[in-house]
């Protein structure tokens, strides 16, 4: 098993520019979510699925889209990039509830400048 | 869920235990006790949960206080390889929240 896969590890966008961030998983878990990282900081809820097709929101959600279409995949979108959304992002998932315990991706590196 | 508070570094030489404190006293009874660790810039690994009693696995031991205001992870044989951030997080059936956590050195 793979695990938690994330596409790519690093990036550099100019302000205004979009991208996706794909997170993938091969344990049929249930639950998925996206956390970034600041420098020094703890991770902070982005978005989070609670099963295919559905999303909510996290601790830290403007300026960040979703979509579950697959089980195992979990698309996070920056329609226009802004210098603040410099950040690491952590995919993780989870098999059932939120109490079970999360498996995390590697991480992706987006510097916007 | 229930606020943690965790120092903000410890050291701890290799080869001892290391053992690490977090506060949790608004816990409330179906809150369990999460800890999972931060290797450098990696994605965060869980370690061990635990609700009431002490639980051990391969990785570490958690110690929970009778009053579950407050717990204690520990590292039995401490190497270098556990230098890391550690997070506690109380938490019910809603998502992880992460705070700071306590930097632990492992120290040859």
């Amino acid at each position: 098993n793979a695990g938690v896969t994330q596409t790519p590890k690093f990036r550099v966008l100019k302000t205004g520019q979009s991208m996706t961030l794909l997170c993938a998983q091969d344990m049929n878990h249930e639950y998925m979510y996206w956390y970034r990282q600041d420098p020094g900081m703890g991770l902070r809820l982005i978005h989070y699925s609670v099963g295919e097709g559905t999303t909510a929101k996290g601790e830290v959600p403007d300026g960040y889209n979703v979509s579950r279409l697959k089980k195992q995949n979990f698309l996070l979108g920056l329609e226009s990039a802004a210098p603040s959304q410099t950040s690491v992002y952590f995919c993780a998932s989870s098999y059932g509830t939120p109490q079970e315990t999360q498996y995390f991706g590697p991480g992706t590196r987006l510097l916007v400048l | 869920d229930a606020k943690t508070t965790q120092p903000t570094s410890m050291d701890c030489a290799e080869g001892r235990a290391a053992n690490l404190p977090c506060n949790h006293s608004t816990i409330s009874g179906n809150e369990y006790v999460y800890w999972y660790r931060q290797i450098h810039s990696q994605g965060p690994q869980y370690i061990i949960h635990g609700l009431k009693n002490n639980e051990t696995n391969e990785m570490a031991s958690l110690i929970i206080t009778e009053d579950r205001k407050s717990s204690t992870l520990i590292l039995p044989h401490a190497t270098l390889r556990d230098t890391a951030v550690y997070y506690c997080i109380g938490r019910g059936n809603t998502p992880l929240v992460f705070g700071k956590g306590t930097r632990l050195s492992v120290i040859a």
